[in-house]
């Protein structure tokens, strides 16, 4: 079963706005990751926020994380054309060391 | 630091034929993966070892699939037979131990079974 639920599932921009995608899940959680998957390659780590964090950084991501609402979102500041990929969000816990991925956001980013 | 080598990268098959992936995590890496990637869909964790135990193959349909890790370095994943819906992207994947490490992920092998 998929813990993650990735939302908007596409979302398309113009090279130089932000891009916000949001993940929801259901059971509590140790860490949340994301990760991007260019087409036809396999997944690259993204950034790890642990429960008890709220926010991250690292370069133009930003990634916070609400575990009252059982949701994180990832923010790309001033895209690229190379940002274009699709994002997954995956959660591990609830008992569960097992990492569990959502469907993903397909993000396009216009030249 | 090589990364996590698969192959082959594609395989066409007819269903009930047979198909084995082989994967090799990065040197050092006790836990490895794989995960089952339908298009359009998050990847499926479909086993998990550590070293060469398995820690979870819940959701390995283990009438078709088998899988195995022996000397806990290489792993292969073998689909005997093959079904239409087994198409997809088996995407190996290795970390350095359970728990809270990044996953680095291979290219993935693509098969189509028609």
């Amino acid at each position: 079963s998929q813990q993650g639920e990735e939302d908007p599932q596409a979302l398309s921009i113009q090279e130089g706005e932000n891009a916000t995608m949001n993940c929801s899940y259901k059971t509590s959680i140790n860490n949340l990751q994301w990760y991007r998957q260019n087409s036809g390659r396999g997944l690259v780590h993204l950034i790890l926020i642990r429960s008890n964090e709220r926010e991250k950084h690292s370069g133009r991501l930003r990634v916070t994380l609400d575990t009252s609402k059982k949701s994180s979102s990832l923010l790309i500041t001033a895209s690229r054309a190379a940002d274009t990929a699709s994002y997954f969000c995956a959660t591990d816990g609830g008992g569960s060391e097992k990492l569990v991925f959502g469907k993903g956001t397909k993000l396009t980013v216009n030249p | 630091e090589a990364g996590v080598a698969q192959s082959p990268r594609y395989k066409i098959i007819e269903k009930r034929q047979s198909v084995a992936f082989w994967c090799n995590p990065i040197s050092g890496h006790a836990t490895l993966y794989w995960y089952q990637q339908i298009l359009g869909q998050g990847p499926k964790l479909l086993i998990q070892f550590q070293n060469n135990g398995v820690v979870d193959d819940s959701q390995l349909p283990k009438d078709r699939f088998s899988a195995e890790r022996l000397k806990g370095v290489d792993s292969t994943l073998k689909i005997q037979p093959a079904k239409l819906e087994d198409s997809a992207v088996y995407l190996c994947a290795s970390s350095l131990a359970l728990g809270a490490y990044t996953i680095y992920f291979g290219e993935g092998s693509w098969l189509t079974v028609v």
